[in-house]
């Protein structure tokens, strides 16, 4: 079956640790992206790319950095920079007209 | 840069009512208009969507939302909503330029449906 897939479902991290966030798709879609999503504020955008070797920062990039090697991967680091890193995080990628999320990952600092 | 609001943040409806989720679009340029639905601790699904064409767009579950050029809008309606309705529905825009493929979000609304 074609679709996102992001793992781990459930991440615990402590503070002042660097995490990856894992989104493979194999939908052959050029583009995909990632967002925070806190209660009250909806989505907020992270990085994108739009091709393979580049990416743009988004609404809320500090903290947080991105790879696109391949077209099916698109790895999230929440780095310790990031001083409120606790949050779900969702991935897409998107053909011309719809975008198609993983589950998504709940990331907690402990 | 394009920008979205929703206006309500929750929506209480009792259940055979009909609903109107609101949703205002800001951007200097021609837009997709997208409503996507988020079901507790899932991704999003897509609703429905505008493109081109005919204003008025339907979902398969009874849902339909009209694209308002002059009052930059897209309100989702529905004329009876069931238990199942229970989510939170996101707007969504994406400008149409090649190159620029952001895709932007409004805060949600949770719709809760009271029996």
């Amino acid at each position: 079956d074609g679709g996102i897939t992001q793992s781990p479902k459930y991440l615990f991290r402590k503070e002042g640790q660097n995490v990856t966030l894992s989104c493979e798709q194999n939908l052959n879609h050029d583009a995909m992206y990632w967002y925070r999503q806190d209660p009250g504020q909806g989505l907020r955008l992270i990085y994108y790319s739009q091709i393979v070797n580049d990416f743009q920062k988004g609404d809320i990039a500090e903290g947080y950095s991105v790879s696109r090697e391949k077209k099916e991967s698109f790895p999230l680091t929440v780095t310790s920079a990031q001083k409120n890193p606790t949050a779900f995080y969702l991935c897409a990628s998107r053909s011309y007209a719809e975008a198609f999320f993983g589950q998504g990952t709940r990331l907690t600092v402990v | 840069a394009q920008s979205v609001t929703q206006l309500d943040s929750q929506v209480p409806v009792f259940e055979e009512a009909p609903v109107e989720l609101r949703c205002n679009y800001s951007s200097s340029v021609s837009v997709y208009l997208f409503w996507y639905v988020q079901y507790p601790n899932q991704g999003l699904q897509l609703l429905l969507k505008y493109l081109s064409g005919s204003t008025l767009v339907e979902s398969i579950n009874g849902f339909e939302a009209e694209f308002n050029k002059s009052q930059t809008s897209f309100h989702l309606r529905k004329p009876s909503v069931h238990i199942s309705d229970t989510a939170e529905y996101f707007c969504a825009v994406s400008v149409l330029d090649f190159g620029n493929e952001k895709l932007t979000f409004g805060t949600g609304t949770r719709l809760t449906i009271i029996p």
